[in-house]
């Protein structure tokens, strides 16, 4: 059973342009969340998106966004982005139903 | 989602059983406890969840207090992979998916 996938694993922009994260679930599961990962705030909700409905929103500006697909694929979009954006974005999915969440390896995006 | 405390690290002898605790006094009656561990530049990867009853998989243990307020994971015998941070955590199994809350975990480190 193939894992989380999430593309690109490494990107570089700068301030002020706009960056989009993919994310494929684990085959079956239907529940795609999103977290920012950075050194002085460690690990951060940002959103959660079961059958391509919004369902939680963690504490983060309306620069961050995200969509769920049909087939569960999640996208997030940052836009206008700051120097604090920098930082490591995972993606986990699950059933919706527990708090057993499988990870993937991350986006790790760096704004110059 | 309750608060949890845990200590900031931790060593442990490679071969020995690594003890993790966590504090959780604010715990619900229907909260569980769920512990996750993030290696290295890795996604967190889920270990093991309880509501009351001792729990064991082919990772770890978990034992809970009889009342409920605070929890130890149980790394049997630890090798210099199991070097990581954990994370102890407690939310509502179903009804919605409110993110996951990390707080700092504590950094175990196996010693040669």
């Amino acid at each position: 059973k193939a894992g989380v996938t999430q593309t690109p694993r490494y990107l570089i922009k700068t301030r002020g342009q706009q960056v989009t994260l993919s994310c494929s679930p684990i085959s079956g599961h239907r529940s795609v969340s999103w977290y920012q990962q950075t050194p002085g705030q460690g690990l951060q909700f940002l959103f959660e998106y079961f059958s391509e409905t919004q369902r939680n929103k963690g504490n983060f500006p309306g620069r961050f966004s995200g969509r769920q697909f049909s087939n569960s694929r999640s996208e997030m979009n940052v836009s206008t982005l700051e120097l604090g954006d920098s930082a490591l974005y995972l993606c986990a999915s699950g059933t919706g139903d527990t708090g057993e969440l499988f990870f993937g390896e991350g986006s790790r995006l760096t704004v110059l | 989602d309750a608060k949890t405390t845990q200590p900031t690290s931790m060593d442990c002898a490679e071969g020995r059983a690594a003890n993790l605790p966590c504090n959780h006094s604010t715990i619900s009656g229907n909260e569980y406890v769920y512990w996750y561990r993030q290696i290295h530049s890795q996604g967190p990867q889920y270990i093991i969840h309880g509501l009351k009853n001792n729990e064991t998989n082919e990772m770890a243990s978990l034992i809970i207090t009889e009342d409920r307020k605070s929890s130890t994971l149980i790394l049997p015998h630890a090798t210099l992979r199991d070097t990581a941070v954990y994370y102890c955590i407690v939310r509502v199994m179903g009804g919605g998916a409110d993110g996951l809350t990390f707080g700092k975990g504590t950094h175990l480190i196996i010693q040669p």
